[in-house]
C-alpha cells in the first residue's frame, strides 16, 4: 500500500538558518504531494502541494520539487524564522478512486532567536 | 480559521463509554474525512463520505462508525472506548474528489478516555 517515510525530529535550527526535511513515499500510481504544517493547539494546514512530476510546490518562502525518478517531496526553506516553529507532515493523495490522504509521521521543527 | 468546524473540543470519558464527535465541513465541500492523531500510530485514515455516501475506509475498528447527514455535517461515534482510543481526532473536507483537491482540515478533538 501506500506510504511516506520522513526524516525523524526533532530538528533544531537557529533563525535564518537553511532547512531541509525530507520525504519519500511508495505508491502504485501517481499521486498528488502534500506538505501539511501543525502550529501547536491547531489542526493541519496546507503548507503546498504538487500534482505531477517535476512541479514545484512554494508557499510562504518553503519549496519542494516532485521527483519521481526517487520517488521523494523534500521541503525547503532558504532563511527560517522562529514564526515557523511547528510539526510538518508529508502526505500523498492518489488519484482516481483513493480519495484518502497517507501521512508520514510528522517533524518537529523548532527554530530558536 | 479553515472553515472546518469540530465540536467539542476536548472529552473526557470513561473505558466502556460511548461517544460522538461532530464535523461541519467548510461551506460548500461535499467530502468529510476522519483521521486519528496519536503519539504511536502517528495520523491514520479512518474514513470519508461523499455526499452523503461513504466512499473509502482506512483502519477503523469496528467499535467506530461515522455517518455524513443531508446537511453534509458528519458525526463519528466511537463506542466501548479503550484507553487507547485517547487520541486527536481530526476532520477534514474537500469540494470534491480528484486527487490534487485540496482538503481543509479542522482544529480537532482530544478525546482522553479514563
Amino acid at each position: 500500500g501506500d506510504s511516506v517515510t520522513q526524516m525523524e525530529g526533532p530538528v533544531t535550527l537557529s533563525e535564518e538558518a537553511f532547512l531541509t526535511i525530507n520525504c519519500t513515499y511508495t505508491a502504485t500510481g501517481y499521486p498528488s504531494l502534500f506538505w501539511y504544517v501543525q502550529y501547536p493547539g491547531e489542526g493541519l494546514q496546507l503548507l503546498l502541494k504538487a500534482t505531477k512530476a517535476d512541479d514545484k510546490g512554494s508557499n510562504k518562502g518553503f519549496e519542494a520539487t516532485y521527483r519521481k525518478e526517487t520517488t521523494s517531496f523534500h521541503l525547503e526553506k532558504g532563511s527560517v524564522q522562529v514564526s515557523d516553529s511547528a510539526v510538518y507532515f508529508c502526505a500523498l493523495r492518489e488519484g482516481g478512486s483513493n480519495y484518502k490522504l497517507t501521512f508520514g509521521k510528522g517533524t518537529l521543527l523548532t527554530v530558536n532567536p | 480559521d479553515s472553515g472546518v468546524t469540530q465540536t467539542p473540543k476536548h472529552l473526557i470519558t470513561a473505558t466502556g463509554q460511548r461517544v460522538t464527535l461532530r464535523c461541519s465541513p467548510r461551506s460548500g465541500d461535499l467530502s468529510v474525512y476522519w483521521y486519528q492523531q496519536s503519539l504511536d500510530q502517528g495520523l491514520q485514515f479512518l474514513i470519508q463520505y461523499y455526499n452523503g455516501e461513504e466512499r473509502a475506509k482506512g483502519n477503523i475498528l469496528e467499535r467506530f462508525s461515522a455517518q455524513q447527514f443531508p446537511d453534509l455535517h458528519s458525526e463519528l461515534n466511537l463506542s466501548s472506548l479503550e484507553l487507547g482510543d485517547s487520541a486527536l481526532y481530526f476532520c477534514a473536507s474537500s469540494v470534491g474528489v480528484e486527487g490534487n483537491t485540496e482538503a481543509f482540515f479542522g482544529q480537532g478533538t482530544r478525546l482522553t478516555v479514563v
